[in-house]
């Protein structure tokens, strides 16, 4: 089964600096991508950026982008220019590739954003 | 705005009662993914299906039942309800086929409430 650590449970952060939310994953799947998702307050879901196993480059969408290293097996989501509206719950997600891609999720990190 | 809806936002029952929580996926979409929040368990996968058919099953409790209809639209029964079952409940859907991952877009969440 898939296996998803975010050893960060609660990150700040000062409005318009830059920060980096932890993730590393243990898989077996021959290919496999990495999701993140933001969860505000209000409780929604919010698909921000994936990552195949295969891509070459980094994956990056718009202030979002993703700090893959696949030898270490981190998947490391940076916020660029944070803005209040940042603040939020974020969870990085694995699919599981053999049984319907059905989502393994981290225990999600708390971002704080000081004005 | 996803494009996923599920009705309704909030429910709120006693201990034993049985609800239906209903999920429309994106126009086009053929999976659709149920999961669980709570506090203690986190974000847990449910089931899915696919384009009507049951494709996996995770952590559901044989009181909780699921069906997708031939419109695509689905419904997450739960039944004898416990104090225990209050989460808040997502539905996702994807238009990905089995062997290909793609990015699942949440609905805004079903909140129940057992008393």
């Amino acid at each position: 089964a898939q296996k998803i650590t975010q050893t960060q449970p609660g990150m700040f952060v000062q409005e318009k600096e830059a920060v980096t939310l932890d993730c590393t994953y243990d898989t077996s799947d021959p290919s496999y991508g990495l999701f993140w998702y933001k969860q505000p307050s209000s409780g929604e879901m919010i698909f921000l950026i994936y990552q195949g196993s295969y891509d070459q480059q980094n994956a990056t969408e718009g202030r979002y982008s993703l700090n893959f290293q696949k030898a270490r097996k981190s998947a490391n989501l940076v916020i660029s220019a944070s803005q209040l509206g940042d603040s939020a719950m974020y969870f990085c997600a694995i699919p599981s590739f053999f049984t319907g891609n059905q989502f393994y999720f981290g225990t999600g990190t708390s971002l704080t954003v000081i004005p | 705005d996803s494009g996923v809806t599920q009705t309704p936002k909030h429910l709120i029952t006693a201990t034993g009662q049985r609800v239906t929580l209903r999920c429309s996926p994106r126009s086009g979409d053929l999976s659709v993914y149920w999961y669980q929040q709570s506090l203690d368990q986190g974000l847990q996968f449910l089931i899915q299906y696919y384009n009507g058919e049951e494709r996996a099953k995770g952590n559901i409790l044989e009181r909780f039942s699921a069906q997708q209809f031939p419109d695509l639209h689905s419904e997450l029964n739960l039944s004898s309800l416990e104090l225990g079952d209050s989460a808040l409940y997502f539905c996702a859907s994807s238009p990905a086929a089995d062997l290909r991952p793609g990015a699942q877009f949440f609905g805004p969440g079903t909140r129940l409430t057992v008393l």
